[in-house]
């Protein structure tokens, strides 16, 4: 049972323009969101994150909202690079769970120069 | 400083075989954890290893195995390889304890085939 779910597997958008990646979770007890980004042949590097208590996160050009009432985040982009076209993965975790995460399927978002 | 690695980084092997997976983590880094990769299903949670000792275990059967040695360093272990576990394997390393920041660090991982 997949309890974080990216449901769009790919996207494109124009260099300069916002790049919006979405997941949706099922579980009310996740309290902590992570986004990781992933290159080909390479490991997941971790991109962004937020606690429930926050309902929005800044860094640089990222930016990461959450509502908890609707179980959704989103990762804003802006302005998208081509170095960005990846793989994006959505993670959530139990705050005081052991340290394990639950990833998303993922969304590969291509920039187009 | 050196990241975290795994070997190999290919792999493959014959239905029925087993296969052991290695993972050195980043120093000073206690935790580590594994994940597996598949189209279509993500990253799925295997086990996390800390101090030698299991503290979580994913929803998969027991012919996956791990251990985590003194050093920190952590293998893991198919048994009776099915065409089902072919794939990427990734190992994870923090010094992060639970309820706190997650600084996860993966590796490049192993891909694994079983033919």
């Amino acid at each position: 049972d997949q309890q974080v779910k990216q449901n769009s597997p790919s996207l494109s958008v124009q260099e300069g323009r916002i790049s919006i990646l979405n997941c949706d979770y099922t579980n009310s007890m996740f309290d902590y969101f992570l986004w990781y980004k992933k290159y080909p042949a390479e490991g997941p590097t971790f991109l962004i994150s937020i606690s429930s208590i926050k309902d929005k996160n800044e860094d640089g050009r990222f930016t990461v909202f959450l509502n908890k009432s609707a179980k959704h985040l989103s990762l804003h982009i802006v302005p998208s690079q081509p170095g960005d076209s990846a793989v994006y993965f959505c993670a959530a975790s139990y705050k005081t769970g052991a340290n394990n995460l639950f990833f998303g399927t993922g969304t590969r978002l291509t920039v187009i120069p | 400083k050196a990241g975290v690695t795994q070997t190999p980084r290919y792999l493959i092997k014959t239905r029925g075989q087993q296969v052991t997976l290695s993972c050195s983590p980043i120093s000073g880094h206690r935790s580590v954890s594994w994940y597996q990769q598949t189209p279509g299903q993500g990253l799925q949670f295997l086990f996390e290893y800390f101090s030698e000792t299991q503290r979580n275990k994913g929803n998969f059967p027991g012919r996956f195995s791990g251990r985590q040695f003194s050093n920190s360093r952590s293998e893991m272990n198919v048994s009776t390889l099915e065409l089902g576990d072919s794939a990427l394997y990734l190992c994870a390393s923090s010094q992060i304890l639970p309820g706190q920041n997650y600084g996860y660090t993966f590796g490049s991982g192993t891909r694994l085939t079983v033919v």
